[in-house]
């Protein structure tokens, strides 16, 4: 089986612009959520979805957003970019509690 | 009452060693304690899990101890490696369908 895809790898962005990134989750997993991991804060969870619906939701403002479609892939969404979205994004689709995770996109904003 | 602790930051162990991470947590609620593993340049991958309803998991090389009392858990790595350098995790969640909750993480390094 194939594992989480997250696209692109690598992504610069400037202040005040947005970006999309997209997440192919394991086949089968219908549960995908997002992360932000930095190396001061760790691994901060942004949001769940479950067959299209936003299950969970972390404490990340409005400008972080999301979606699933019906084949369960996922689209993150960053709007009007600051310097501190700067991360590795990672993607993890998950089968009850076991979560898969991607290699990440890595965002800089310059 | 959603955090879950995790110390040390950082941890140098010499080969054929054993490298000891800490985690605590405080809401009772949570029935579901993973270990992930990350190396540079990858996702966080599970390693080993326990659930409150017993004390001790081995898995080869990696043991989890559990203090359900305390509400504390426990990474050990006996004979540690080199090529156990990495990036490890605690979580904790509450149910199969609620969100993972994870430790700020501690960076391994296994000297020769």
């Amino acid at each position: 089986k194939a594992g989480v895809t997250q696209t692109p790898r690598y992504l610069i962005k400037t202040r005040g612009q947005q970006v999309t990134l997209s997440c192919s989750p394991i086949s089968g997993h219908r549960s995908v959520s997002w992360y932000q991991q930095t190396p001061g804060q760790g691994l901060q969870f942004l949001f769940e979805y479950f067959s299209e619906t936003q299950r969970n939701k972390g404490n990340f403002p409005g400008r972080f957003s999301g979606r699933q479609f019906s084949n369960s892939r996922s689209e993150m969404n960053v709007s009007t970019l600051e310097l501190g979205d700067s991360a590795l994004y990672l993607c993890a689709s998950s089968l009850g509690n076991i979560q898969y995770f991607g290699a990440g996109t890595r965002l800089s904003v310059l | 009452q959603q955090q879950v602790k995790q110390s040390p930051q950082s941890l140098i162990v010499q080969k054929g060693g054993i490298s000891i991470i800490n985690c605590a947590y405080e809401n009772t609620a949570f029935d579901y304690f993973p270990w992930y593993q990350q190396f540079p340049g990858k996702g966080p991958a599970l390693l080993i899990a326990i659930r409150p309803d017993v004390s001790e998991k081995k898995e080869g090389r990696f043991t989890i101890s559990f203090n359900k009392s305390a509400k504390q858990f426990s990474l050990h790595i006996m004979d540690s490696q080199p090529g156990d350098s990495a990036t490890y995790f605690c979580a904790a969640s509450r149910t199969s369908y609620d969100k993972v909750i994870f430790g700020p993480g501690t960076s391994l390094s296994v000297i020769p």
